[in-house]
């Protein structure tokens, strides 16, 4: 079974403060993301990854940075966290499309964490 | 830009009925959906995949059906149970690189 690690289910920071979210994959995943939830928003996705050391911008990356110095490992981080990056983060892993085989576009959730910023 | 919606944002169900739960989609060279289940708290579950080549697919208790015509997919819950009640969202795939695009969900209730 694929399995998606995030290091914290609940995190509570201050307005400022520099937050790491760390996500890791056991299935040598090529692909992986980072998502935020909102109620009423649904998942938008912030960062994606398609090698190590390679990064994309997904359709909120504002206020957001990531780093994938490690295959298994995809970290966000909040340089100066805000009350509104206050959300539920879920990270997700995909192995690389290989076409019209199913489960290889898959994506594989974490467990979430949801971080407070006060 | 390309959405992906569902007919209903609520479905409450009766122990042992089927559920239906809908989503539309905008666009038409979409060619993977996924459906995920997303209990309270948890992060979503992969429930059950199809491609567009394909119009309707079967795992344990569920079933996927894509109809390409009006741009619809549905999944179908047979015999739904208490552990069924969730989230459900569905998700699409047009291009290349393994990006999906997220409905909001629909919240399925189970009355037992």
């Amino acid at each position: 079974d694929v399995k998606v690690t995030q290091s914290s289910r609940y995190l509570v920071k201050r307005t400022g403060e520099k937050v790491f979210l760390e996500c890791v994959q056991d299935m040598d995943h090529e692909n992986m993301f980072w998502y935020r939830q909102d109620p009423g928003l649904g998942l938008r996705l912030i960062y994606f990854s398609y090698d190590v050391k390679m990064k994309e911008k997904g359709d909120i990356p504002e206020g957001y940075s990531v780093s994938r110095e490690k295959k298994e490992r995809f970290s966000l981080i909040l340089e100066s966290a805000s009350t509104n990056q206050t959300s539920m983060y879920l990270c997700a892993s995909s192995p690389l499309s290989q076409g019209p085989s199913l489960n290889t576009d898959t994506q594989y959730f974490g467990p979430g964490t949801r971080l407070t910023v006060l | 830009g390309e959405s992906v919606g569902l007919h209903l944002p609520t479905l409450s169900v009766q122990e042992g009925d089927n559920s239906i739960i809908n989503c539309a989609y905008s666009n038409s060279a979409s060619d993977y959906f996924i459906w995920y289940k997303q209990e309270s708290g948890k992060g979503p579950q992969f429930i059950i995949d199809i491609r567009s080549n394909m119009d309707k697919r079967q795992g344990q208790r569920v079933t996927v059906l894509l109809n390409k015509t009006v741009k619809h997919l549905s999944l179908q819950i047979a015999a739904t149970q208490p552990g069924d009640s969730a989230v459900y969202f569905c998700a699409e795939k047009y291009n290349q690189g393994g990006k999906l695009i997220f409905g909001q969900g629909t919240e399925l209730s189970v009355k037992p």
